[in-house]
């Protein structure tokens, strides 16, 4: 069975500053990997995704997260810090099902609170 | 176009009691789920539907959920004798295929008292 455990249930870090969302996930077979952001009283909206393909990956609104098989990790990053940016963030990872059918379920992590100083 | 859809946005109810709650996916859209977000948690999983047929229900917590989606597109999540502990967010996501990107709804936020 897969895992995620995200670092830090609260960042807080002023505007204009690097933002950085660690992520770990614990999987048996090569999975795909997931950043959501759910703003208050909105429903989860996809940042960015990887998909074996290239190992950095680009999201929206400045946001990046790269994979690293050596060290089970898809940390969340953005060189400069907004005020839209806080949000609550999720990492979220889904393998293939035993069929190769399909990628079915995400498995989340328990989420990070950013909060953004002026 | 018209995102995922969750009605109602709010329910309350007593404990015992029975309650639907509704999604409407996107349009074309043959893969759908559910799941569950209590407070300061991640969602979990409950139930994937591909067509009309519950893929993977594995993560249905008791036998007092149920979920349908008779003709593929809008699913019911049913839920027998609530209880307090069934208090949560409860979301529903859509893919237009099995292994594609899956879009949230806003959640219906459910409360027993």
């Amino acid at each position: 069975a897969q895992s995620v455990t995200q670092l830090g249930s609260h960042v807080s870090v002023s505007e204009g500053a690097l933002v950085l969302l660690r992520c770990n996930y614990s999987s048996s077979v090569p999975p795909y990997l997931f950043w959501y952001v759910q703003y208050p009283n909105q429903g989860l909206q996809l940042l960015l995704k990887y998909t074996s393909a290239a190992t950095l990956v680009k999201g929206i609104n400045g946001f990046e997260a790269e994979f690293k098989k050596s060290e089970t990790s898809f940390h969340l990053t953005k060189p400069s810090a907004h005020m839209s940016d806080a949000a609550e963030y999720f990492c979220a990872v889904s393998v293939l099902n035993a069929g190769g059918t399909s990628y079915g379920k995400l498995t989340f992590g328990q989420g990070t609170i950013l909060t953004v100083h002026p | 176009g018209a995102g995922v859809s969750q009605t109602p946005s709010n329910k309350v109810t007593e404990k015992g009691k029975y309650v639907e709650l509704r999604c409407d996916p996107i349009s074309g859209h043959t893969a759908l789920y559910w799941y569950r977000q209590s407070l300061g948690q991640g969602p979990e999983f409950l139930i994937y539907f591909q067509g009309t047929g519950a893929a993977d229900d594995s993560g249905l917590p008791n036998d007092r959920f149920f979920a349908v989606r008779p003709e593929g597109s809008v699913s019911t999540l049913k839920i027998q004798r609530t209880e307090r502990g069934d208090s949560a967010v409860y979301l529903c996501a859509s893919s237009s295929t099995p292994t594609d990107t899956q879009y949230f709804g806003p959640g219906t936020r459910l409360t027993v008292l």
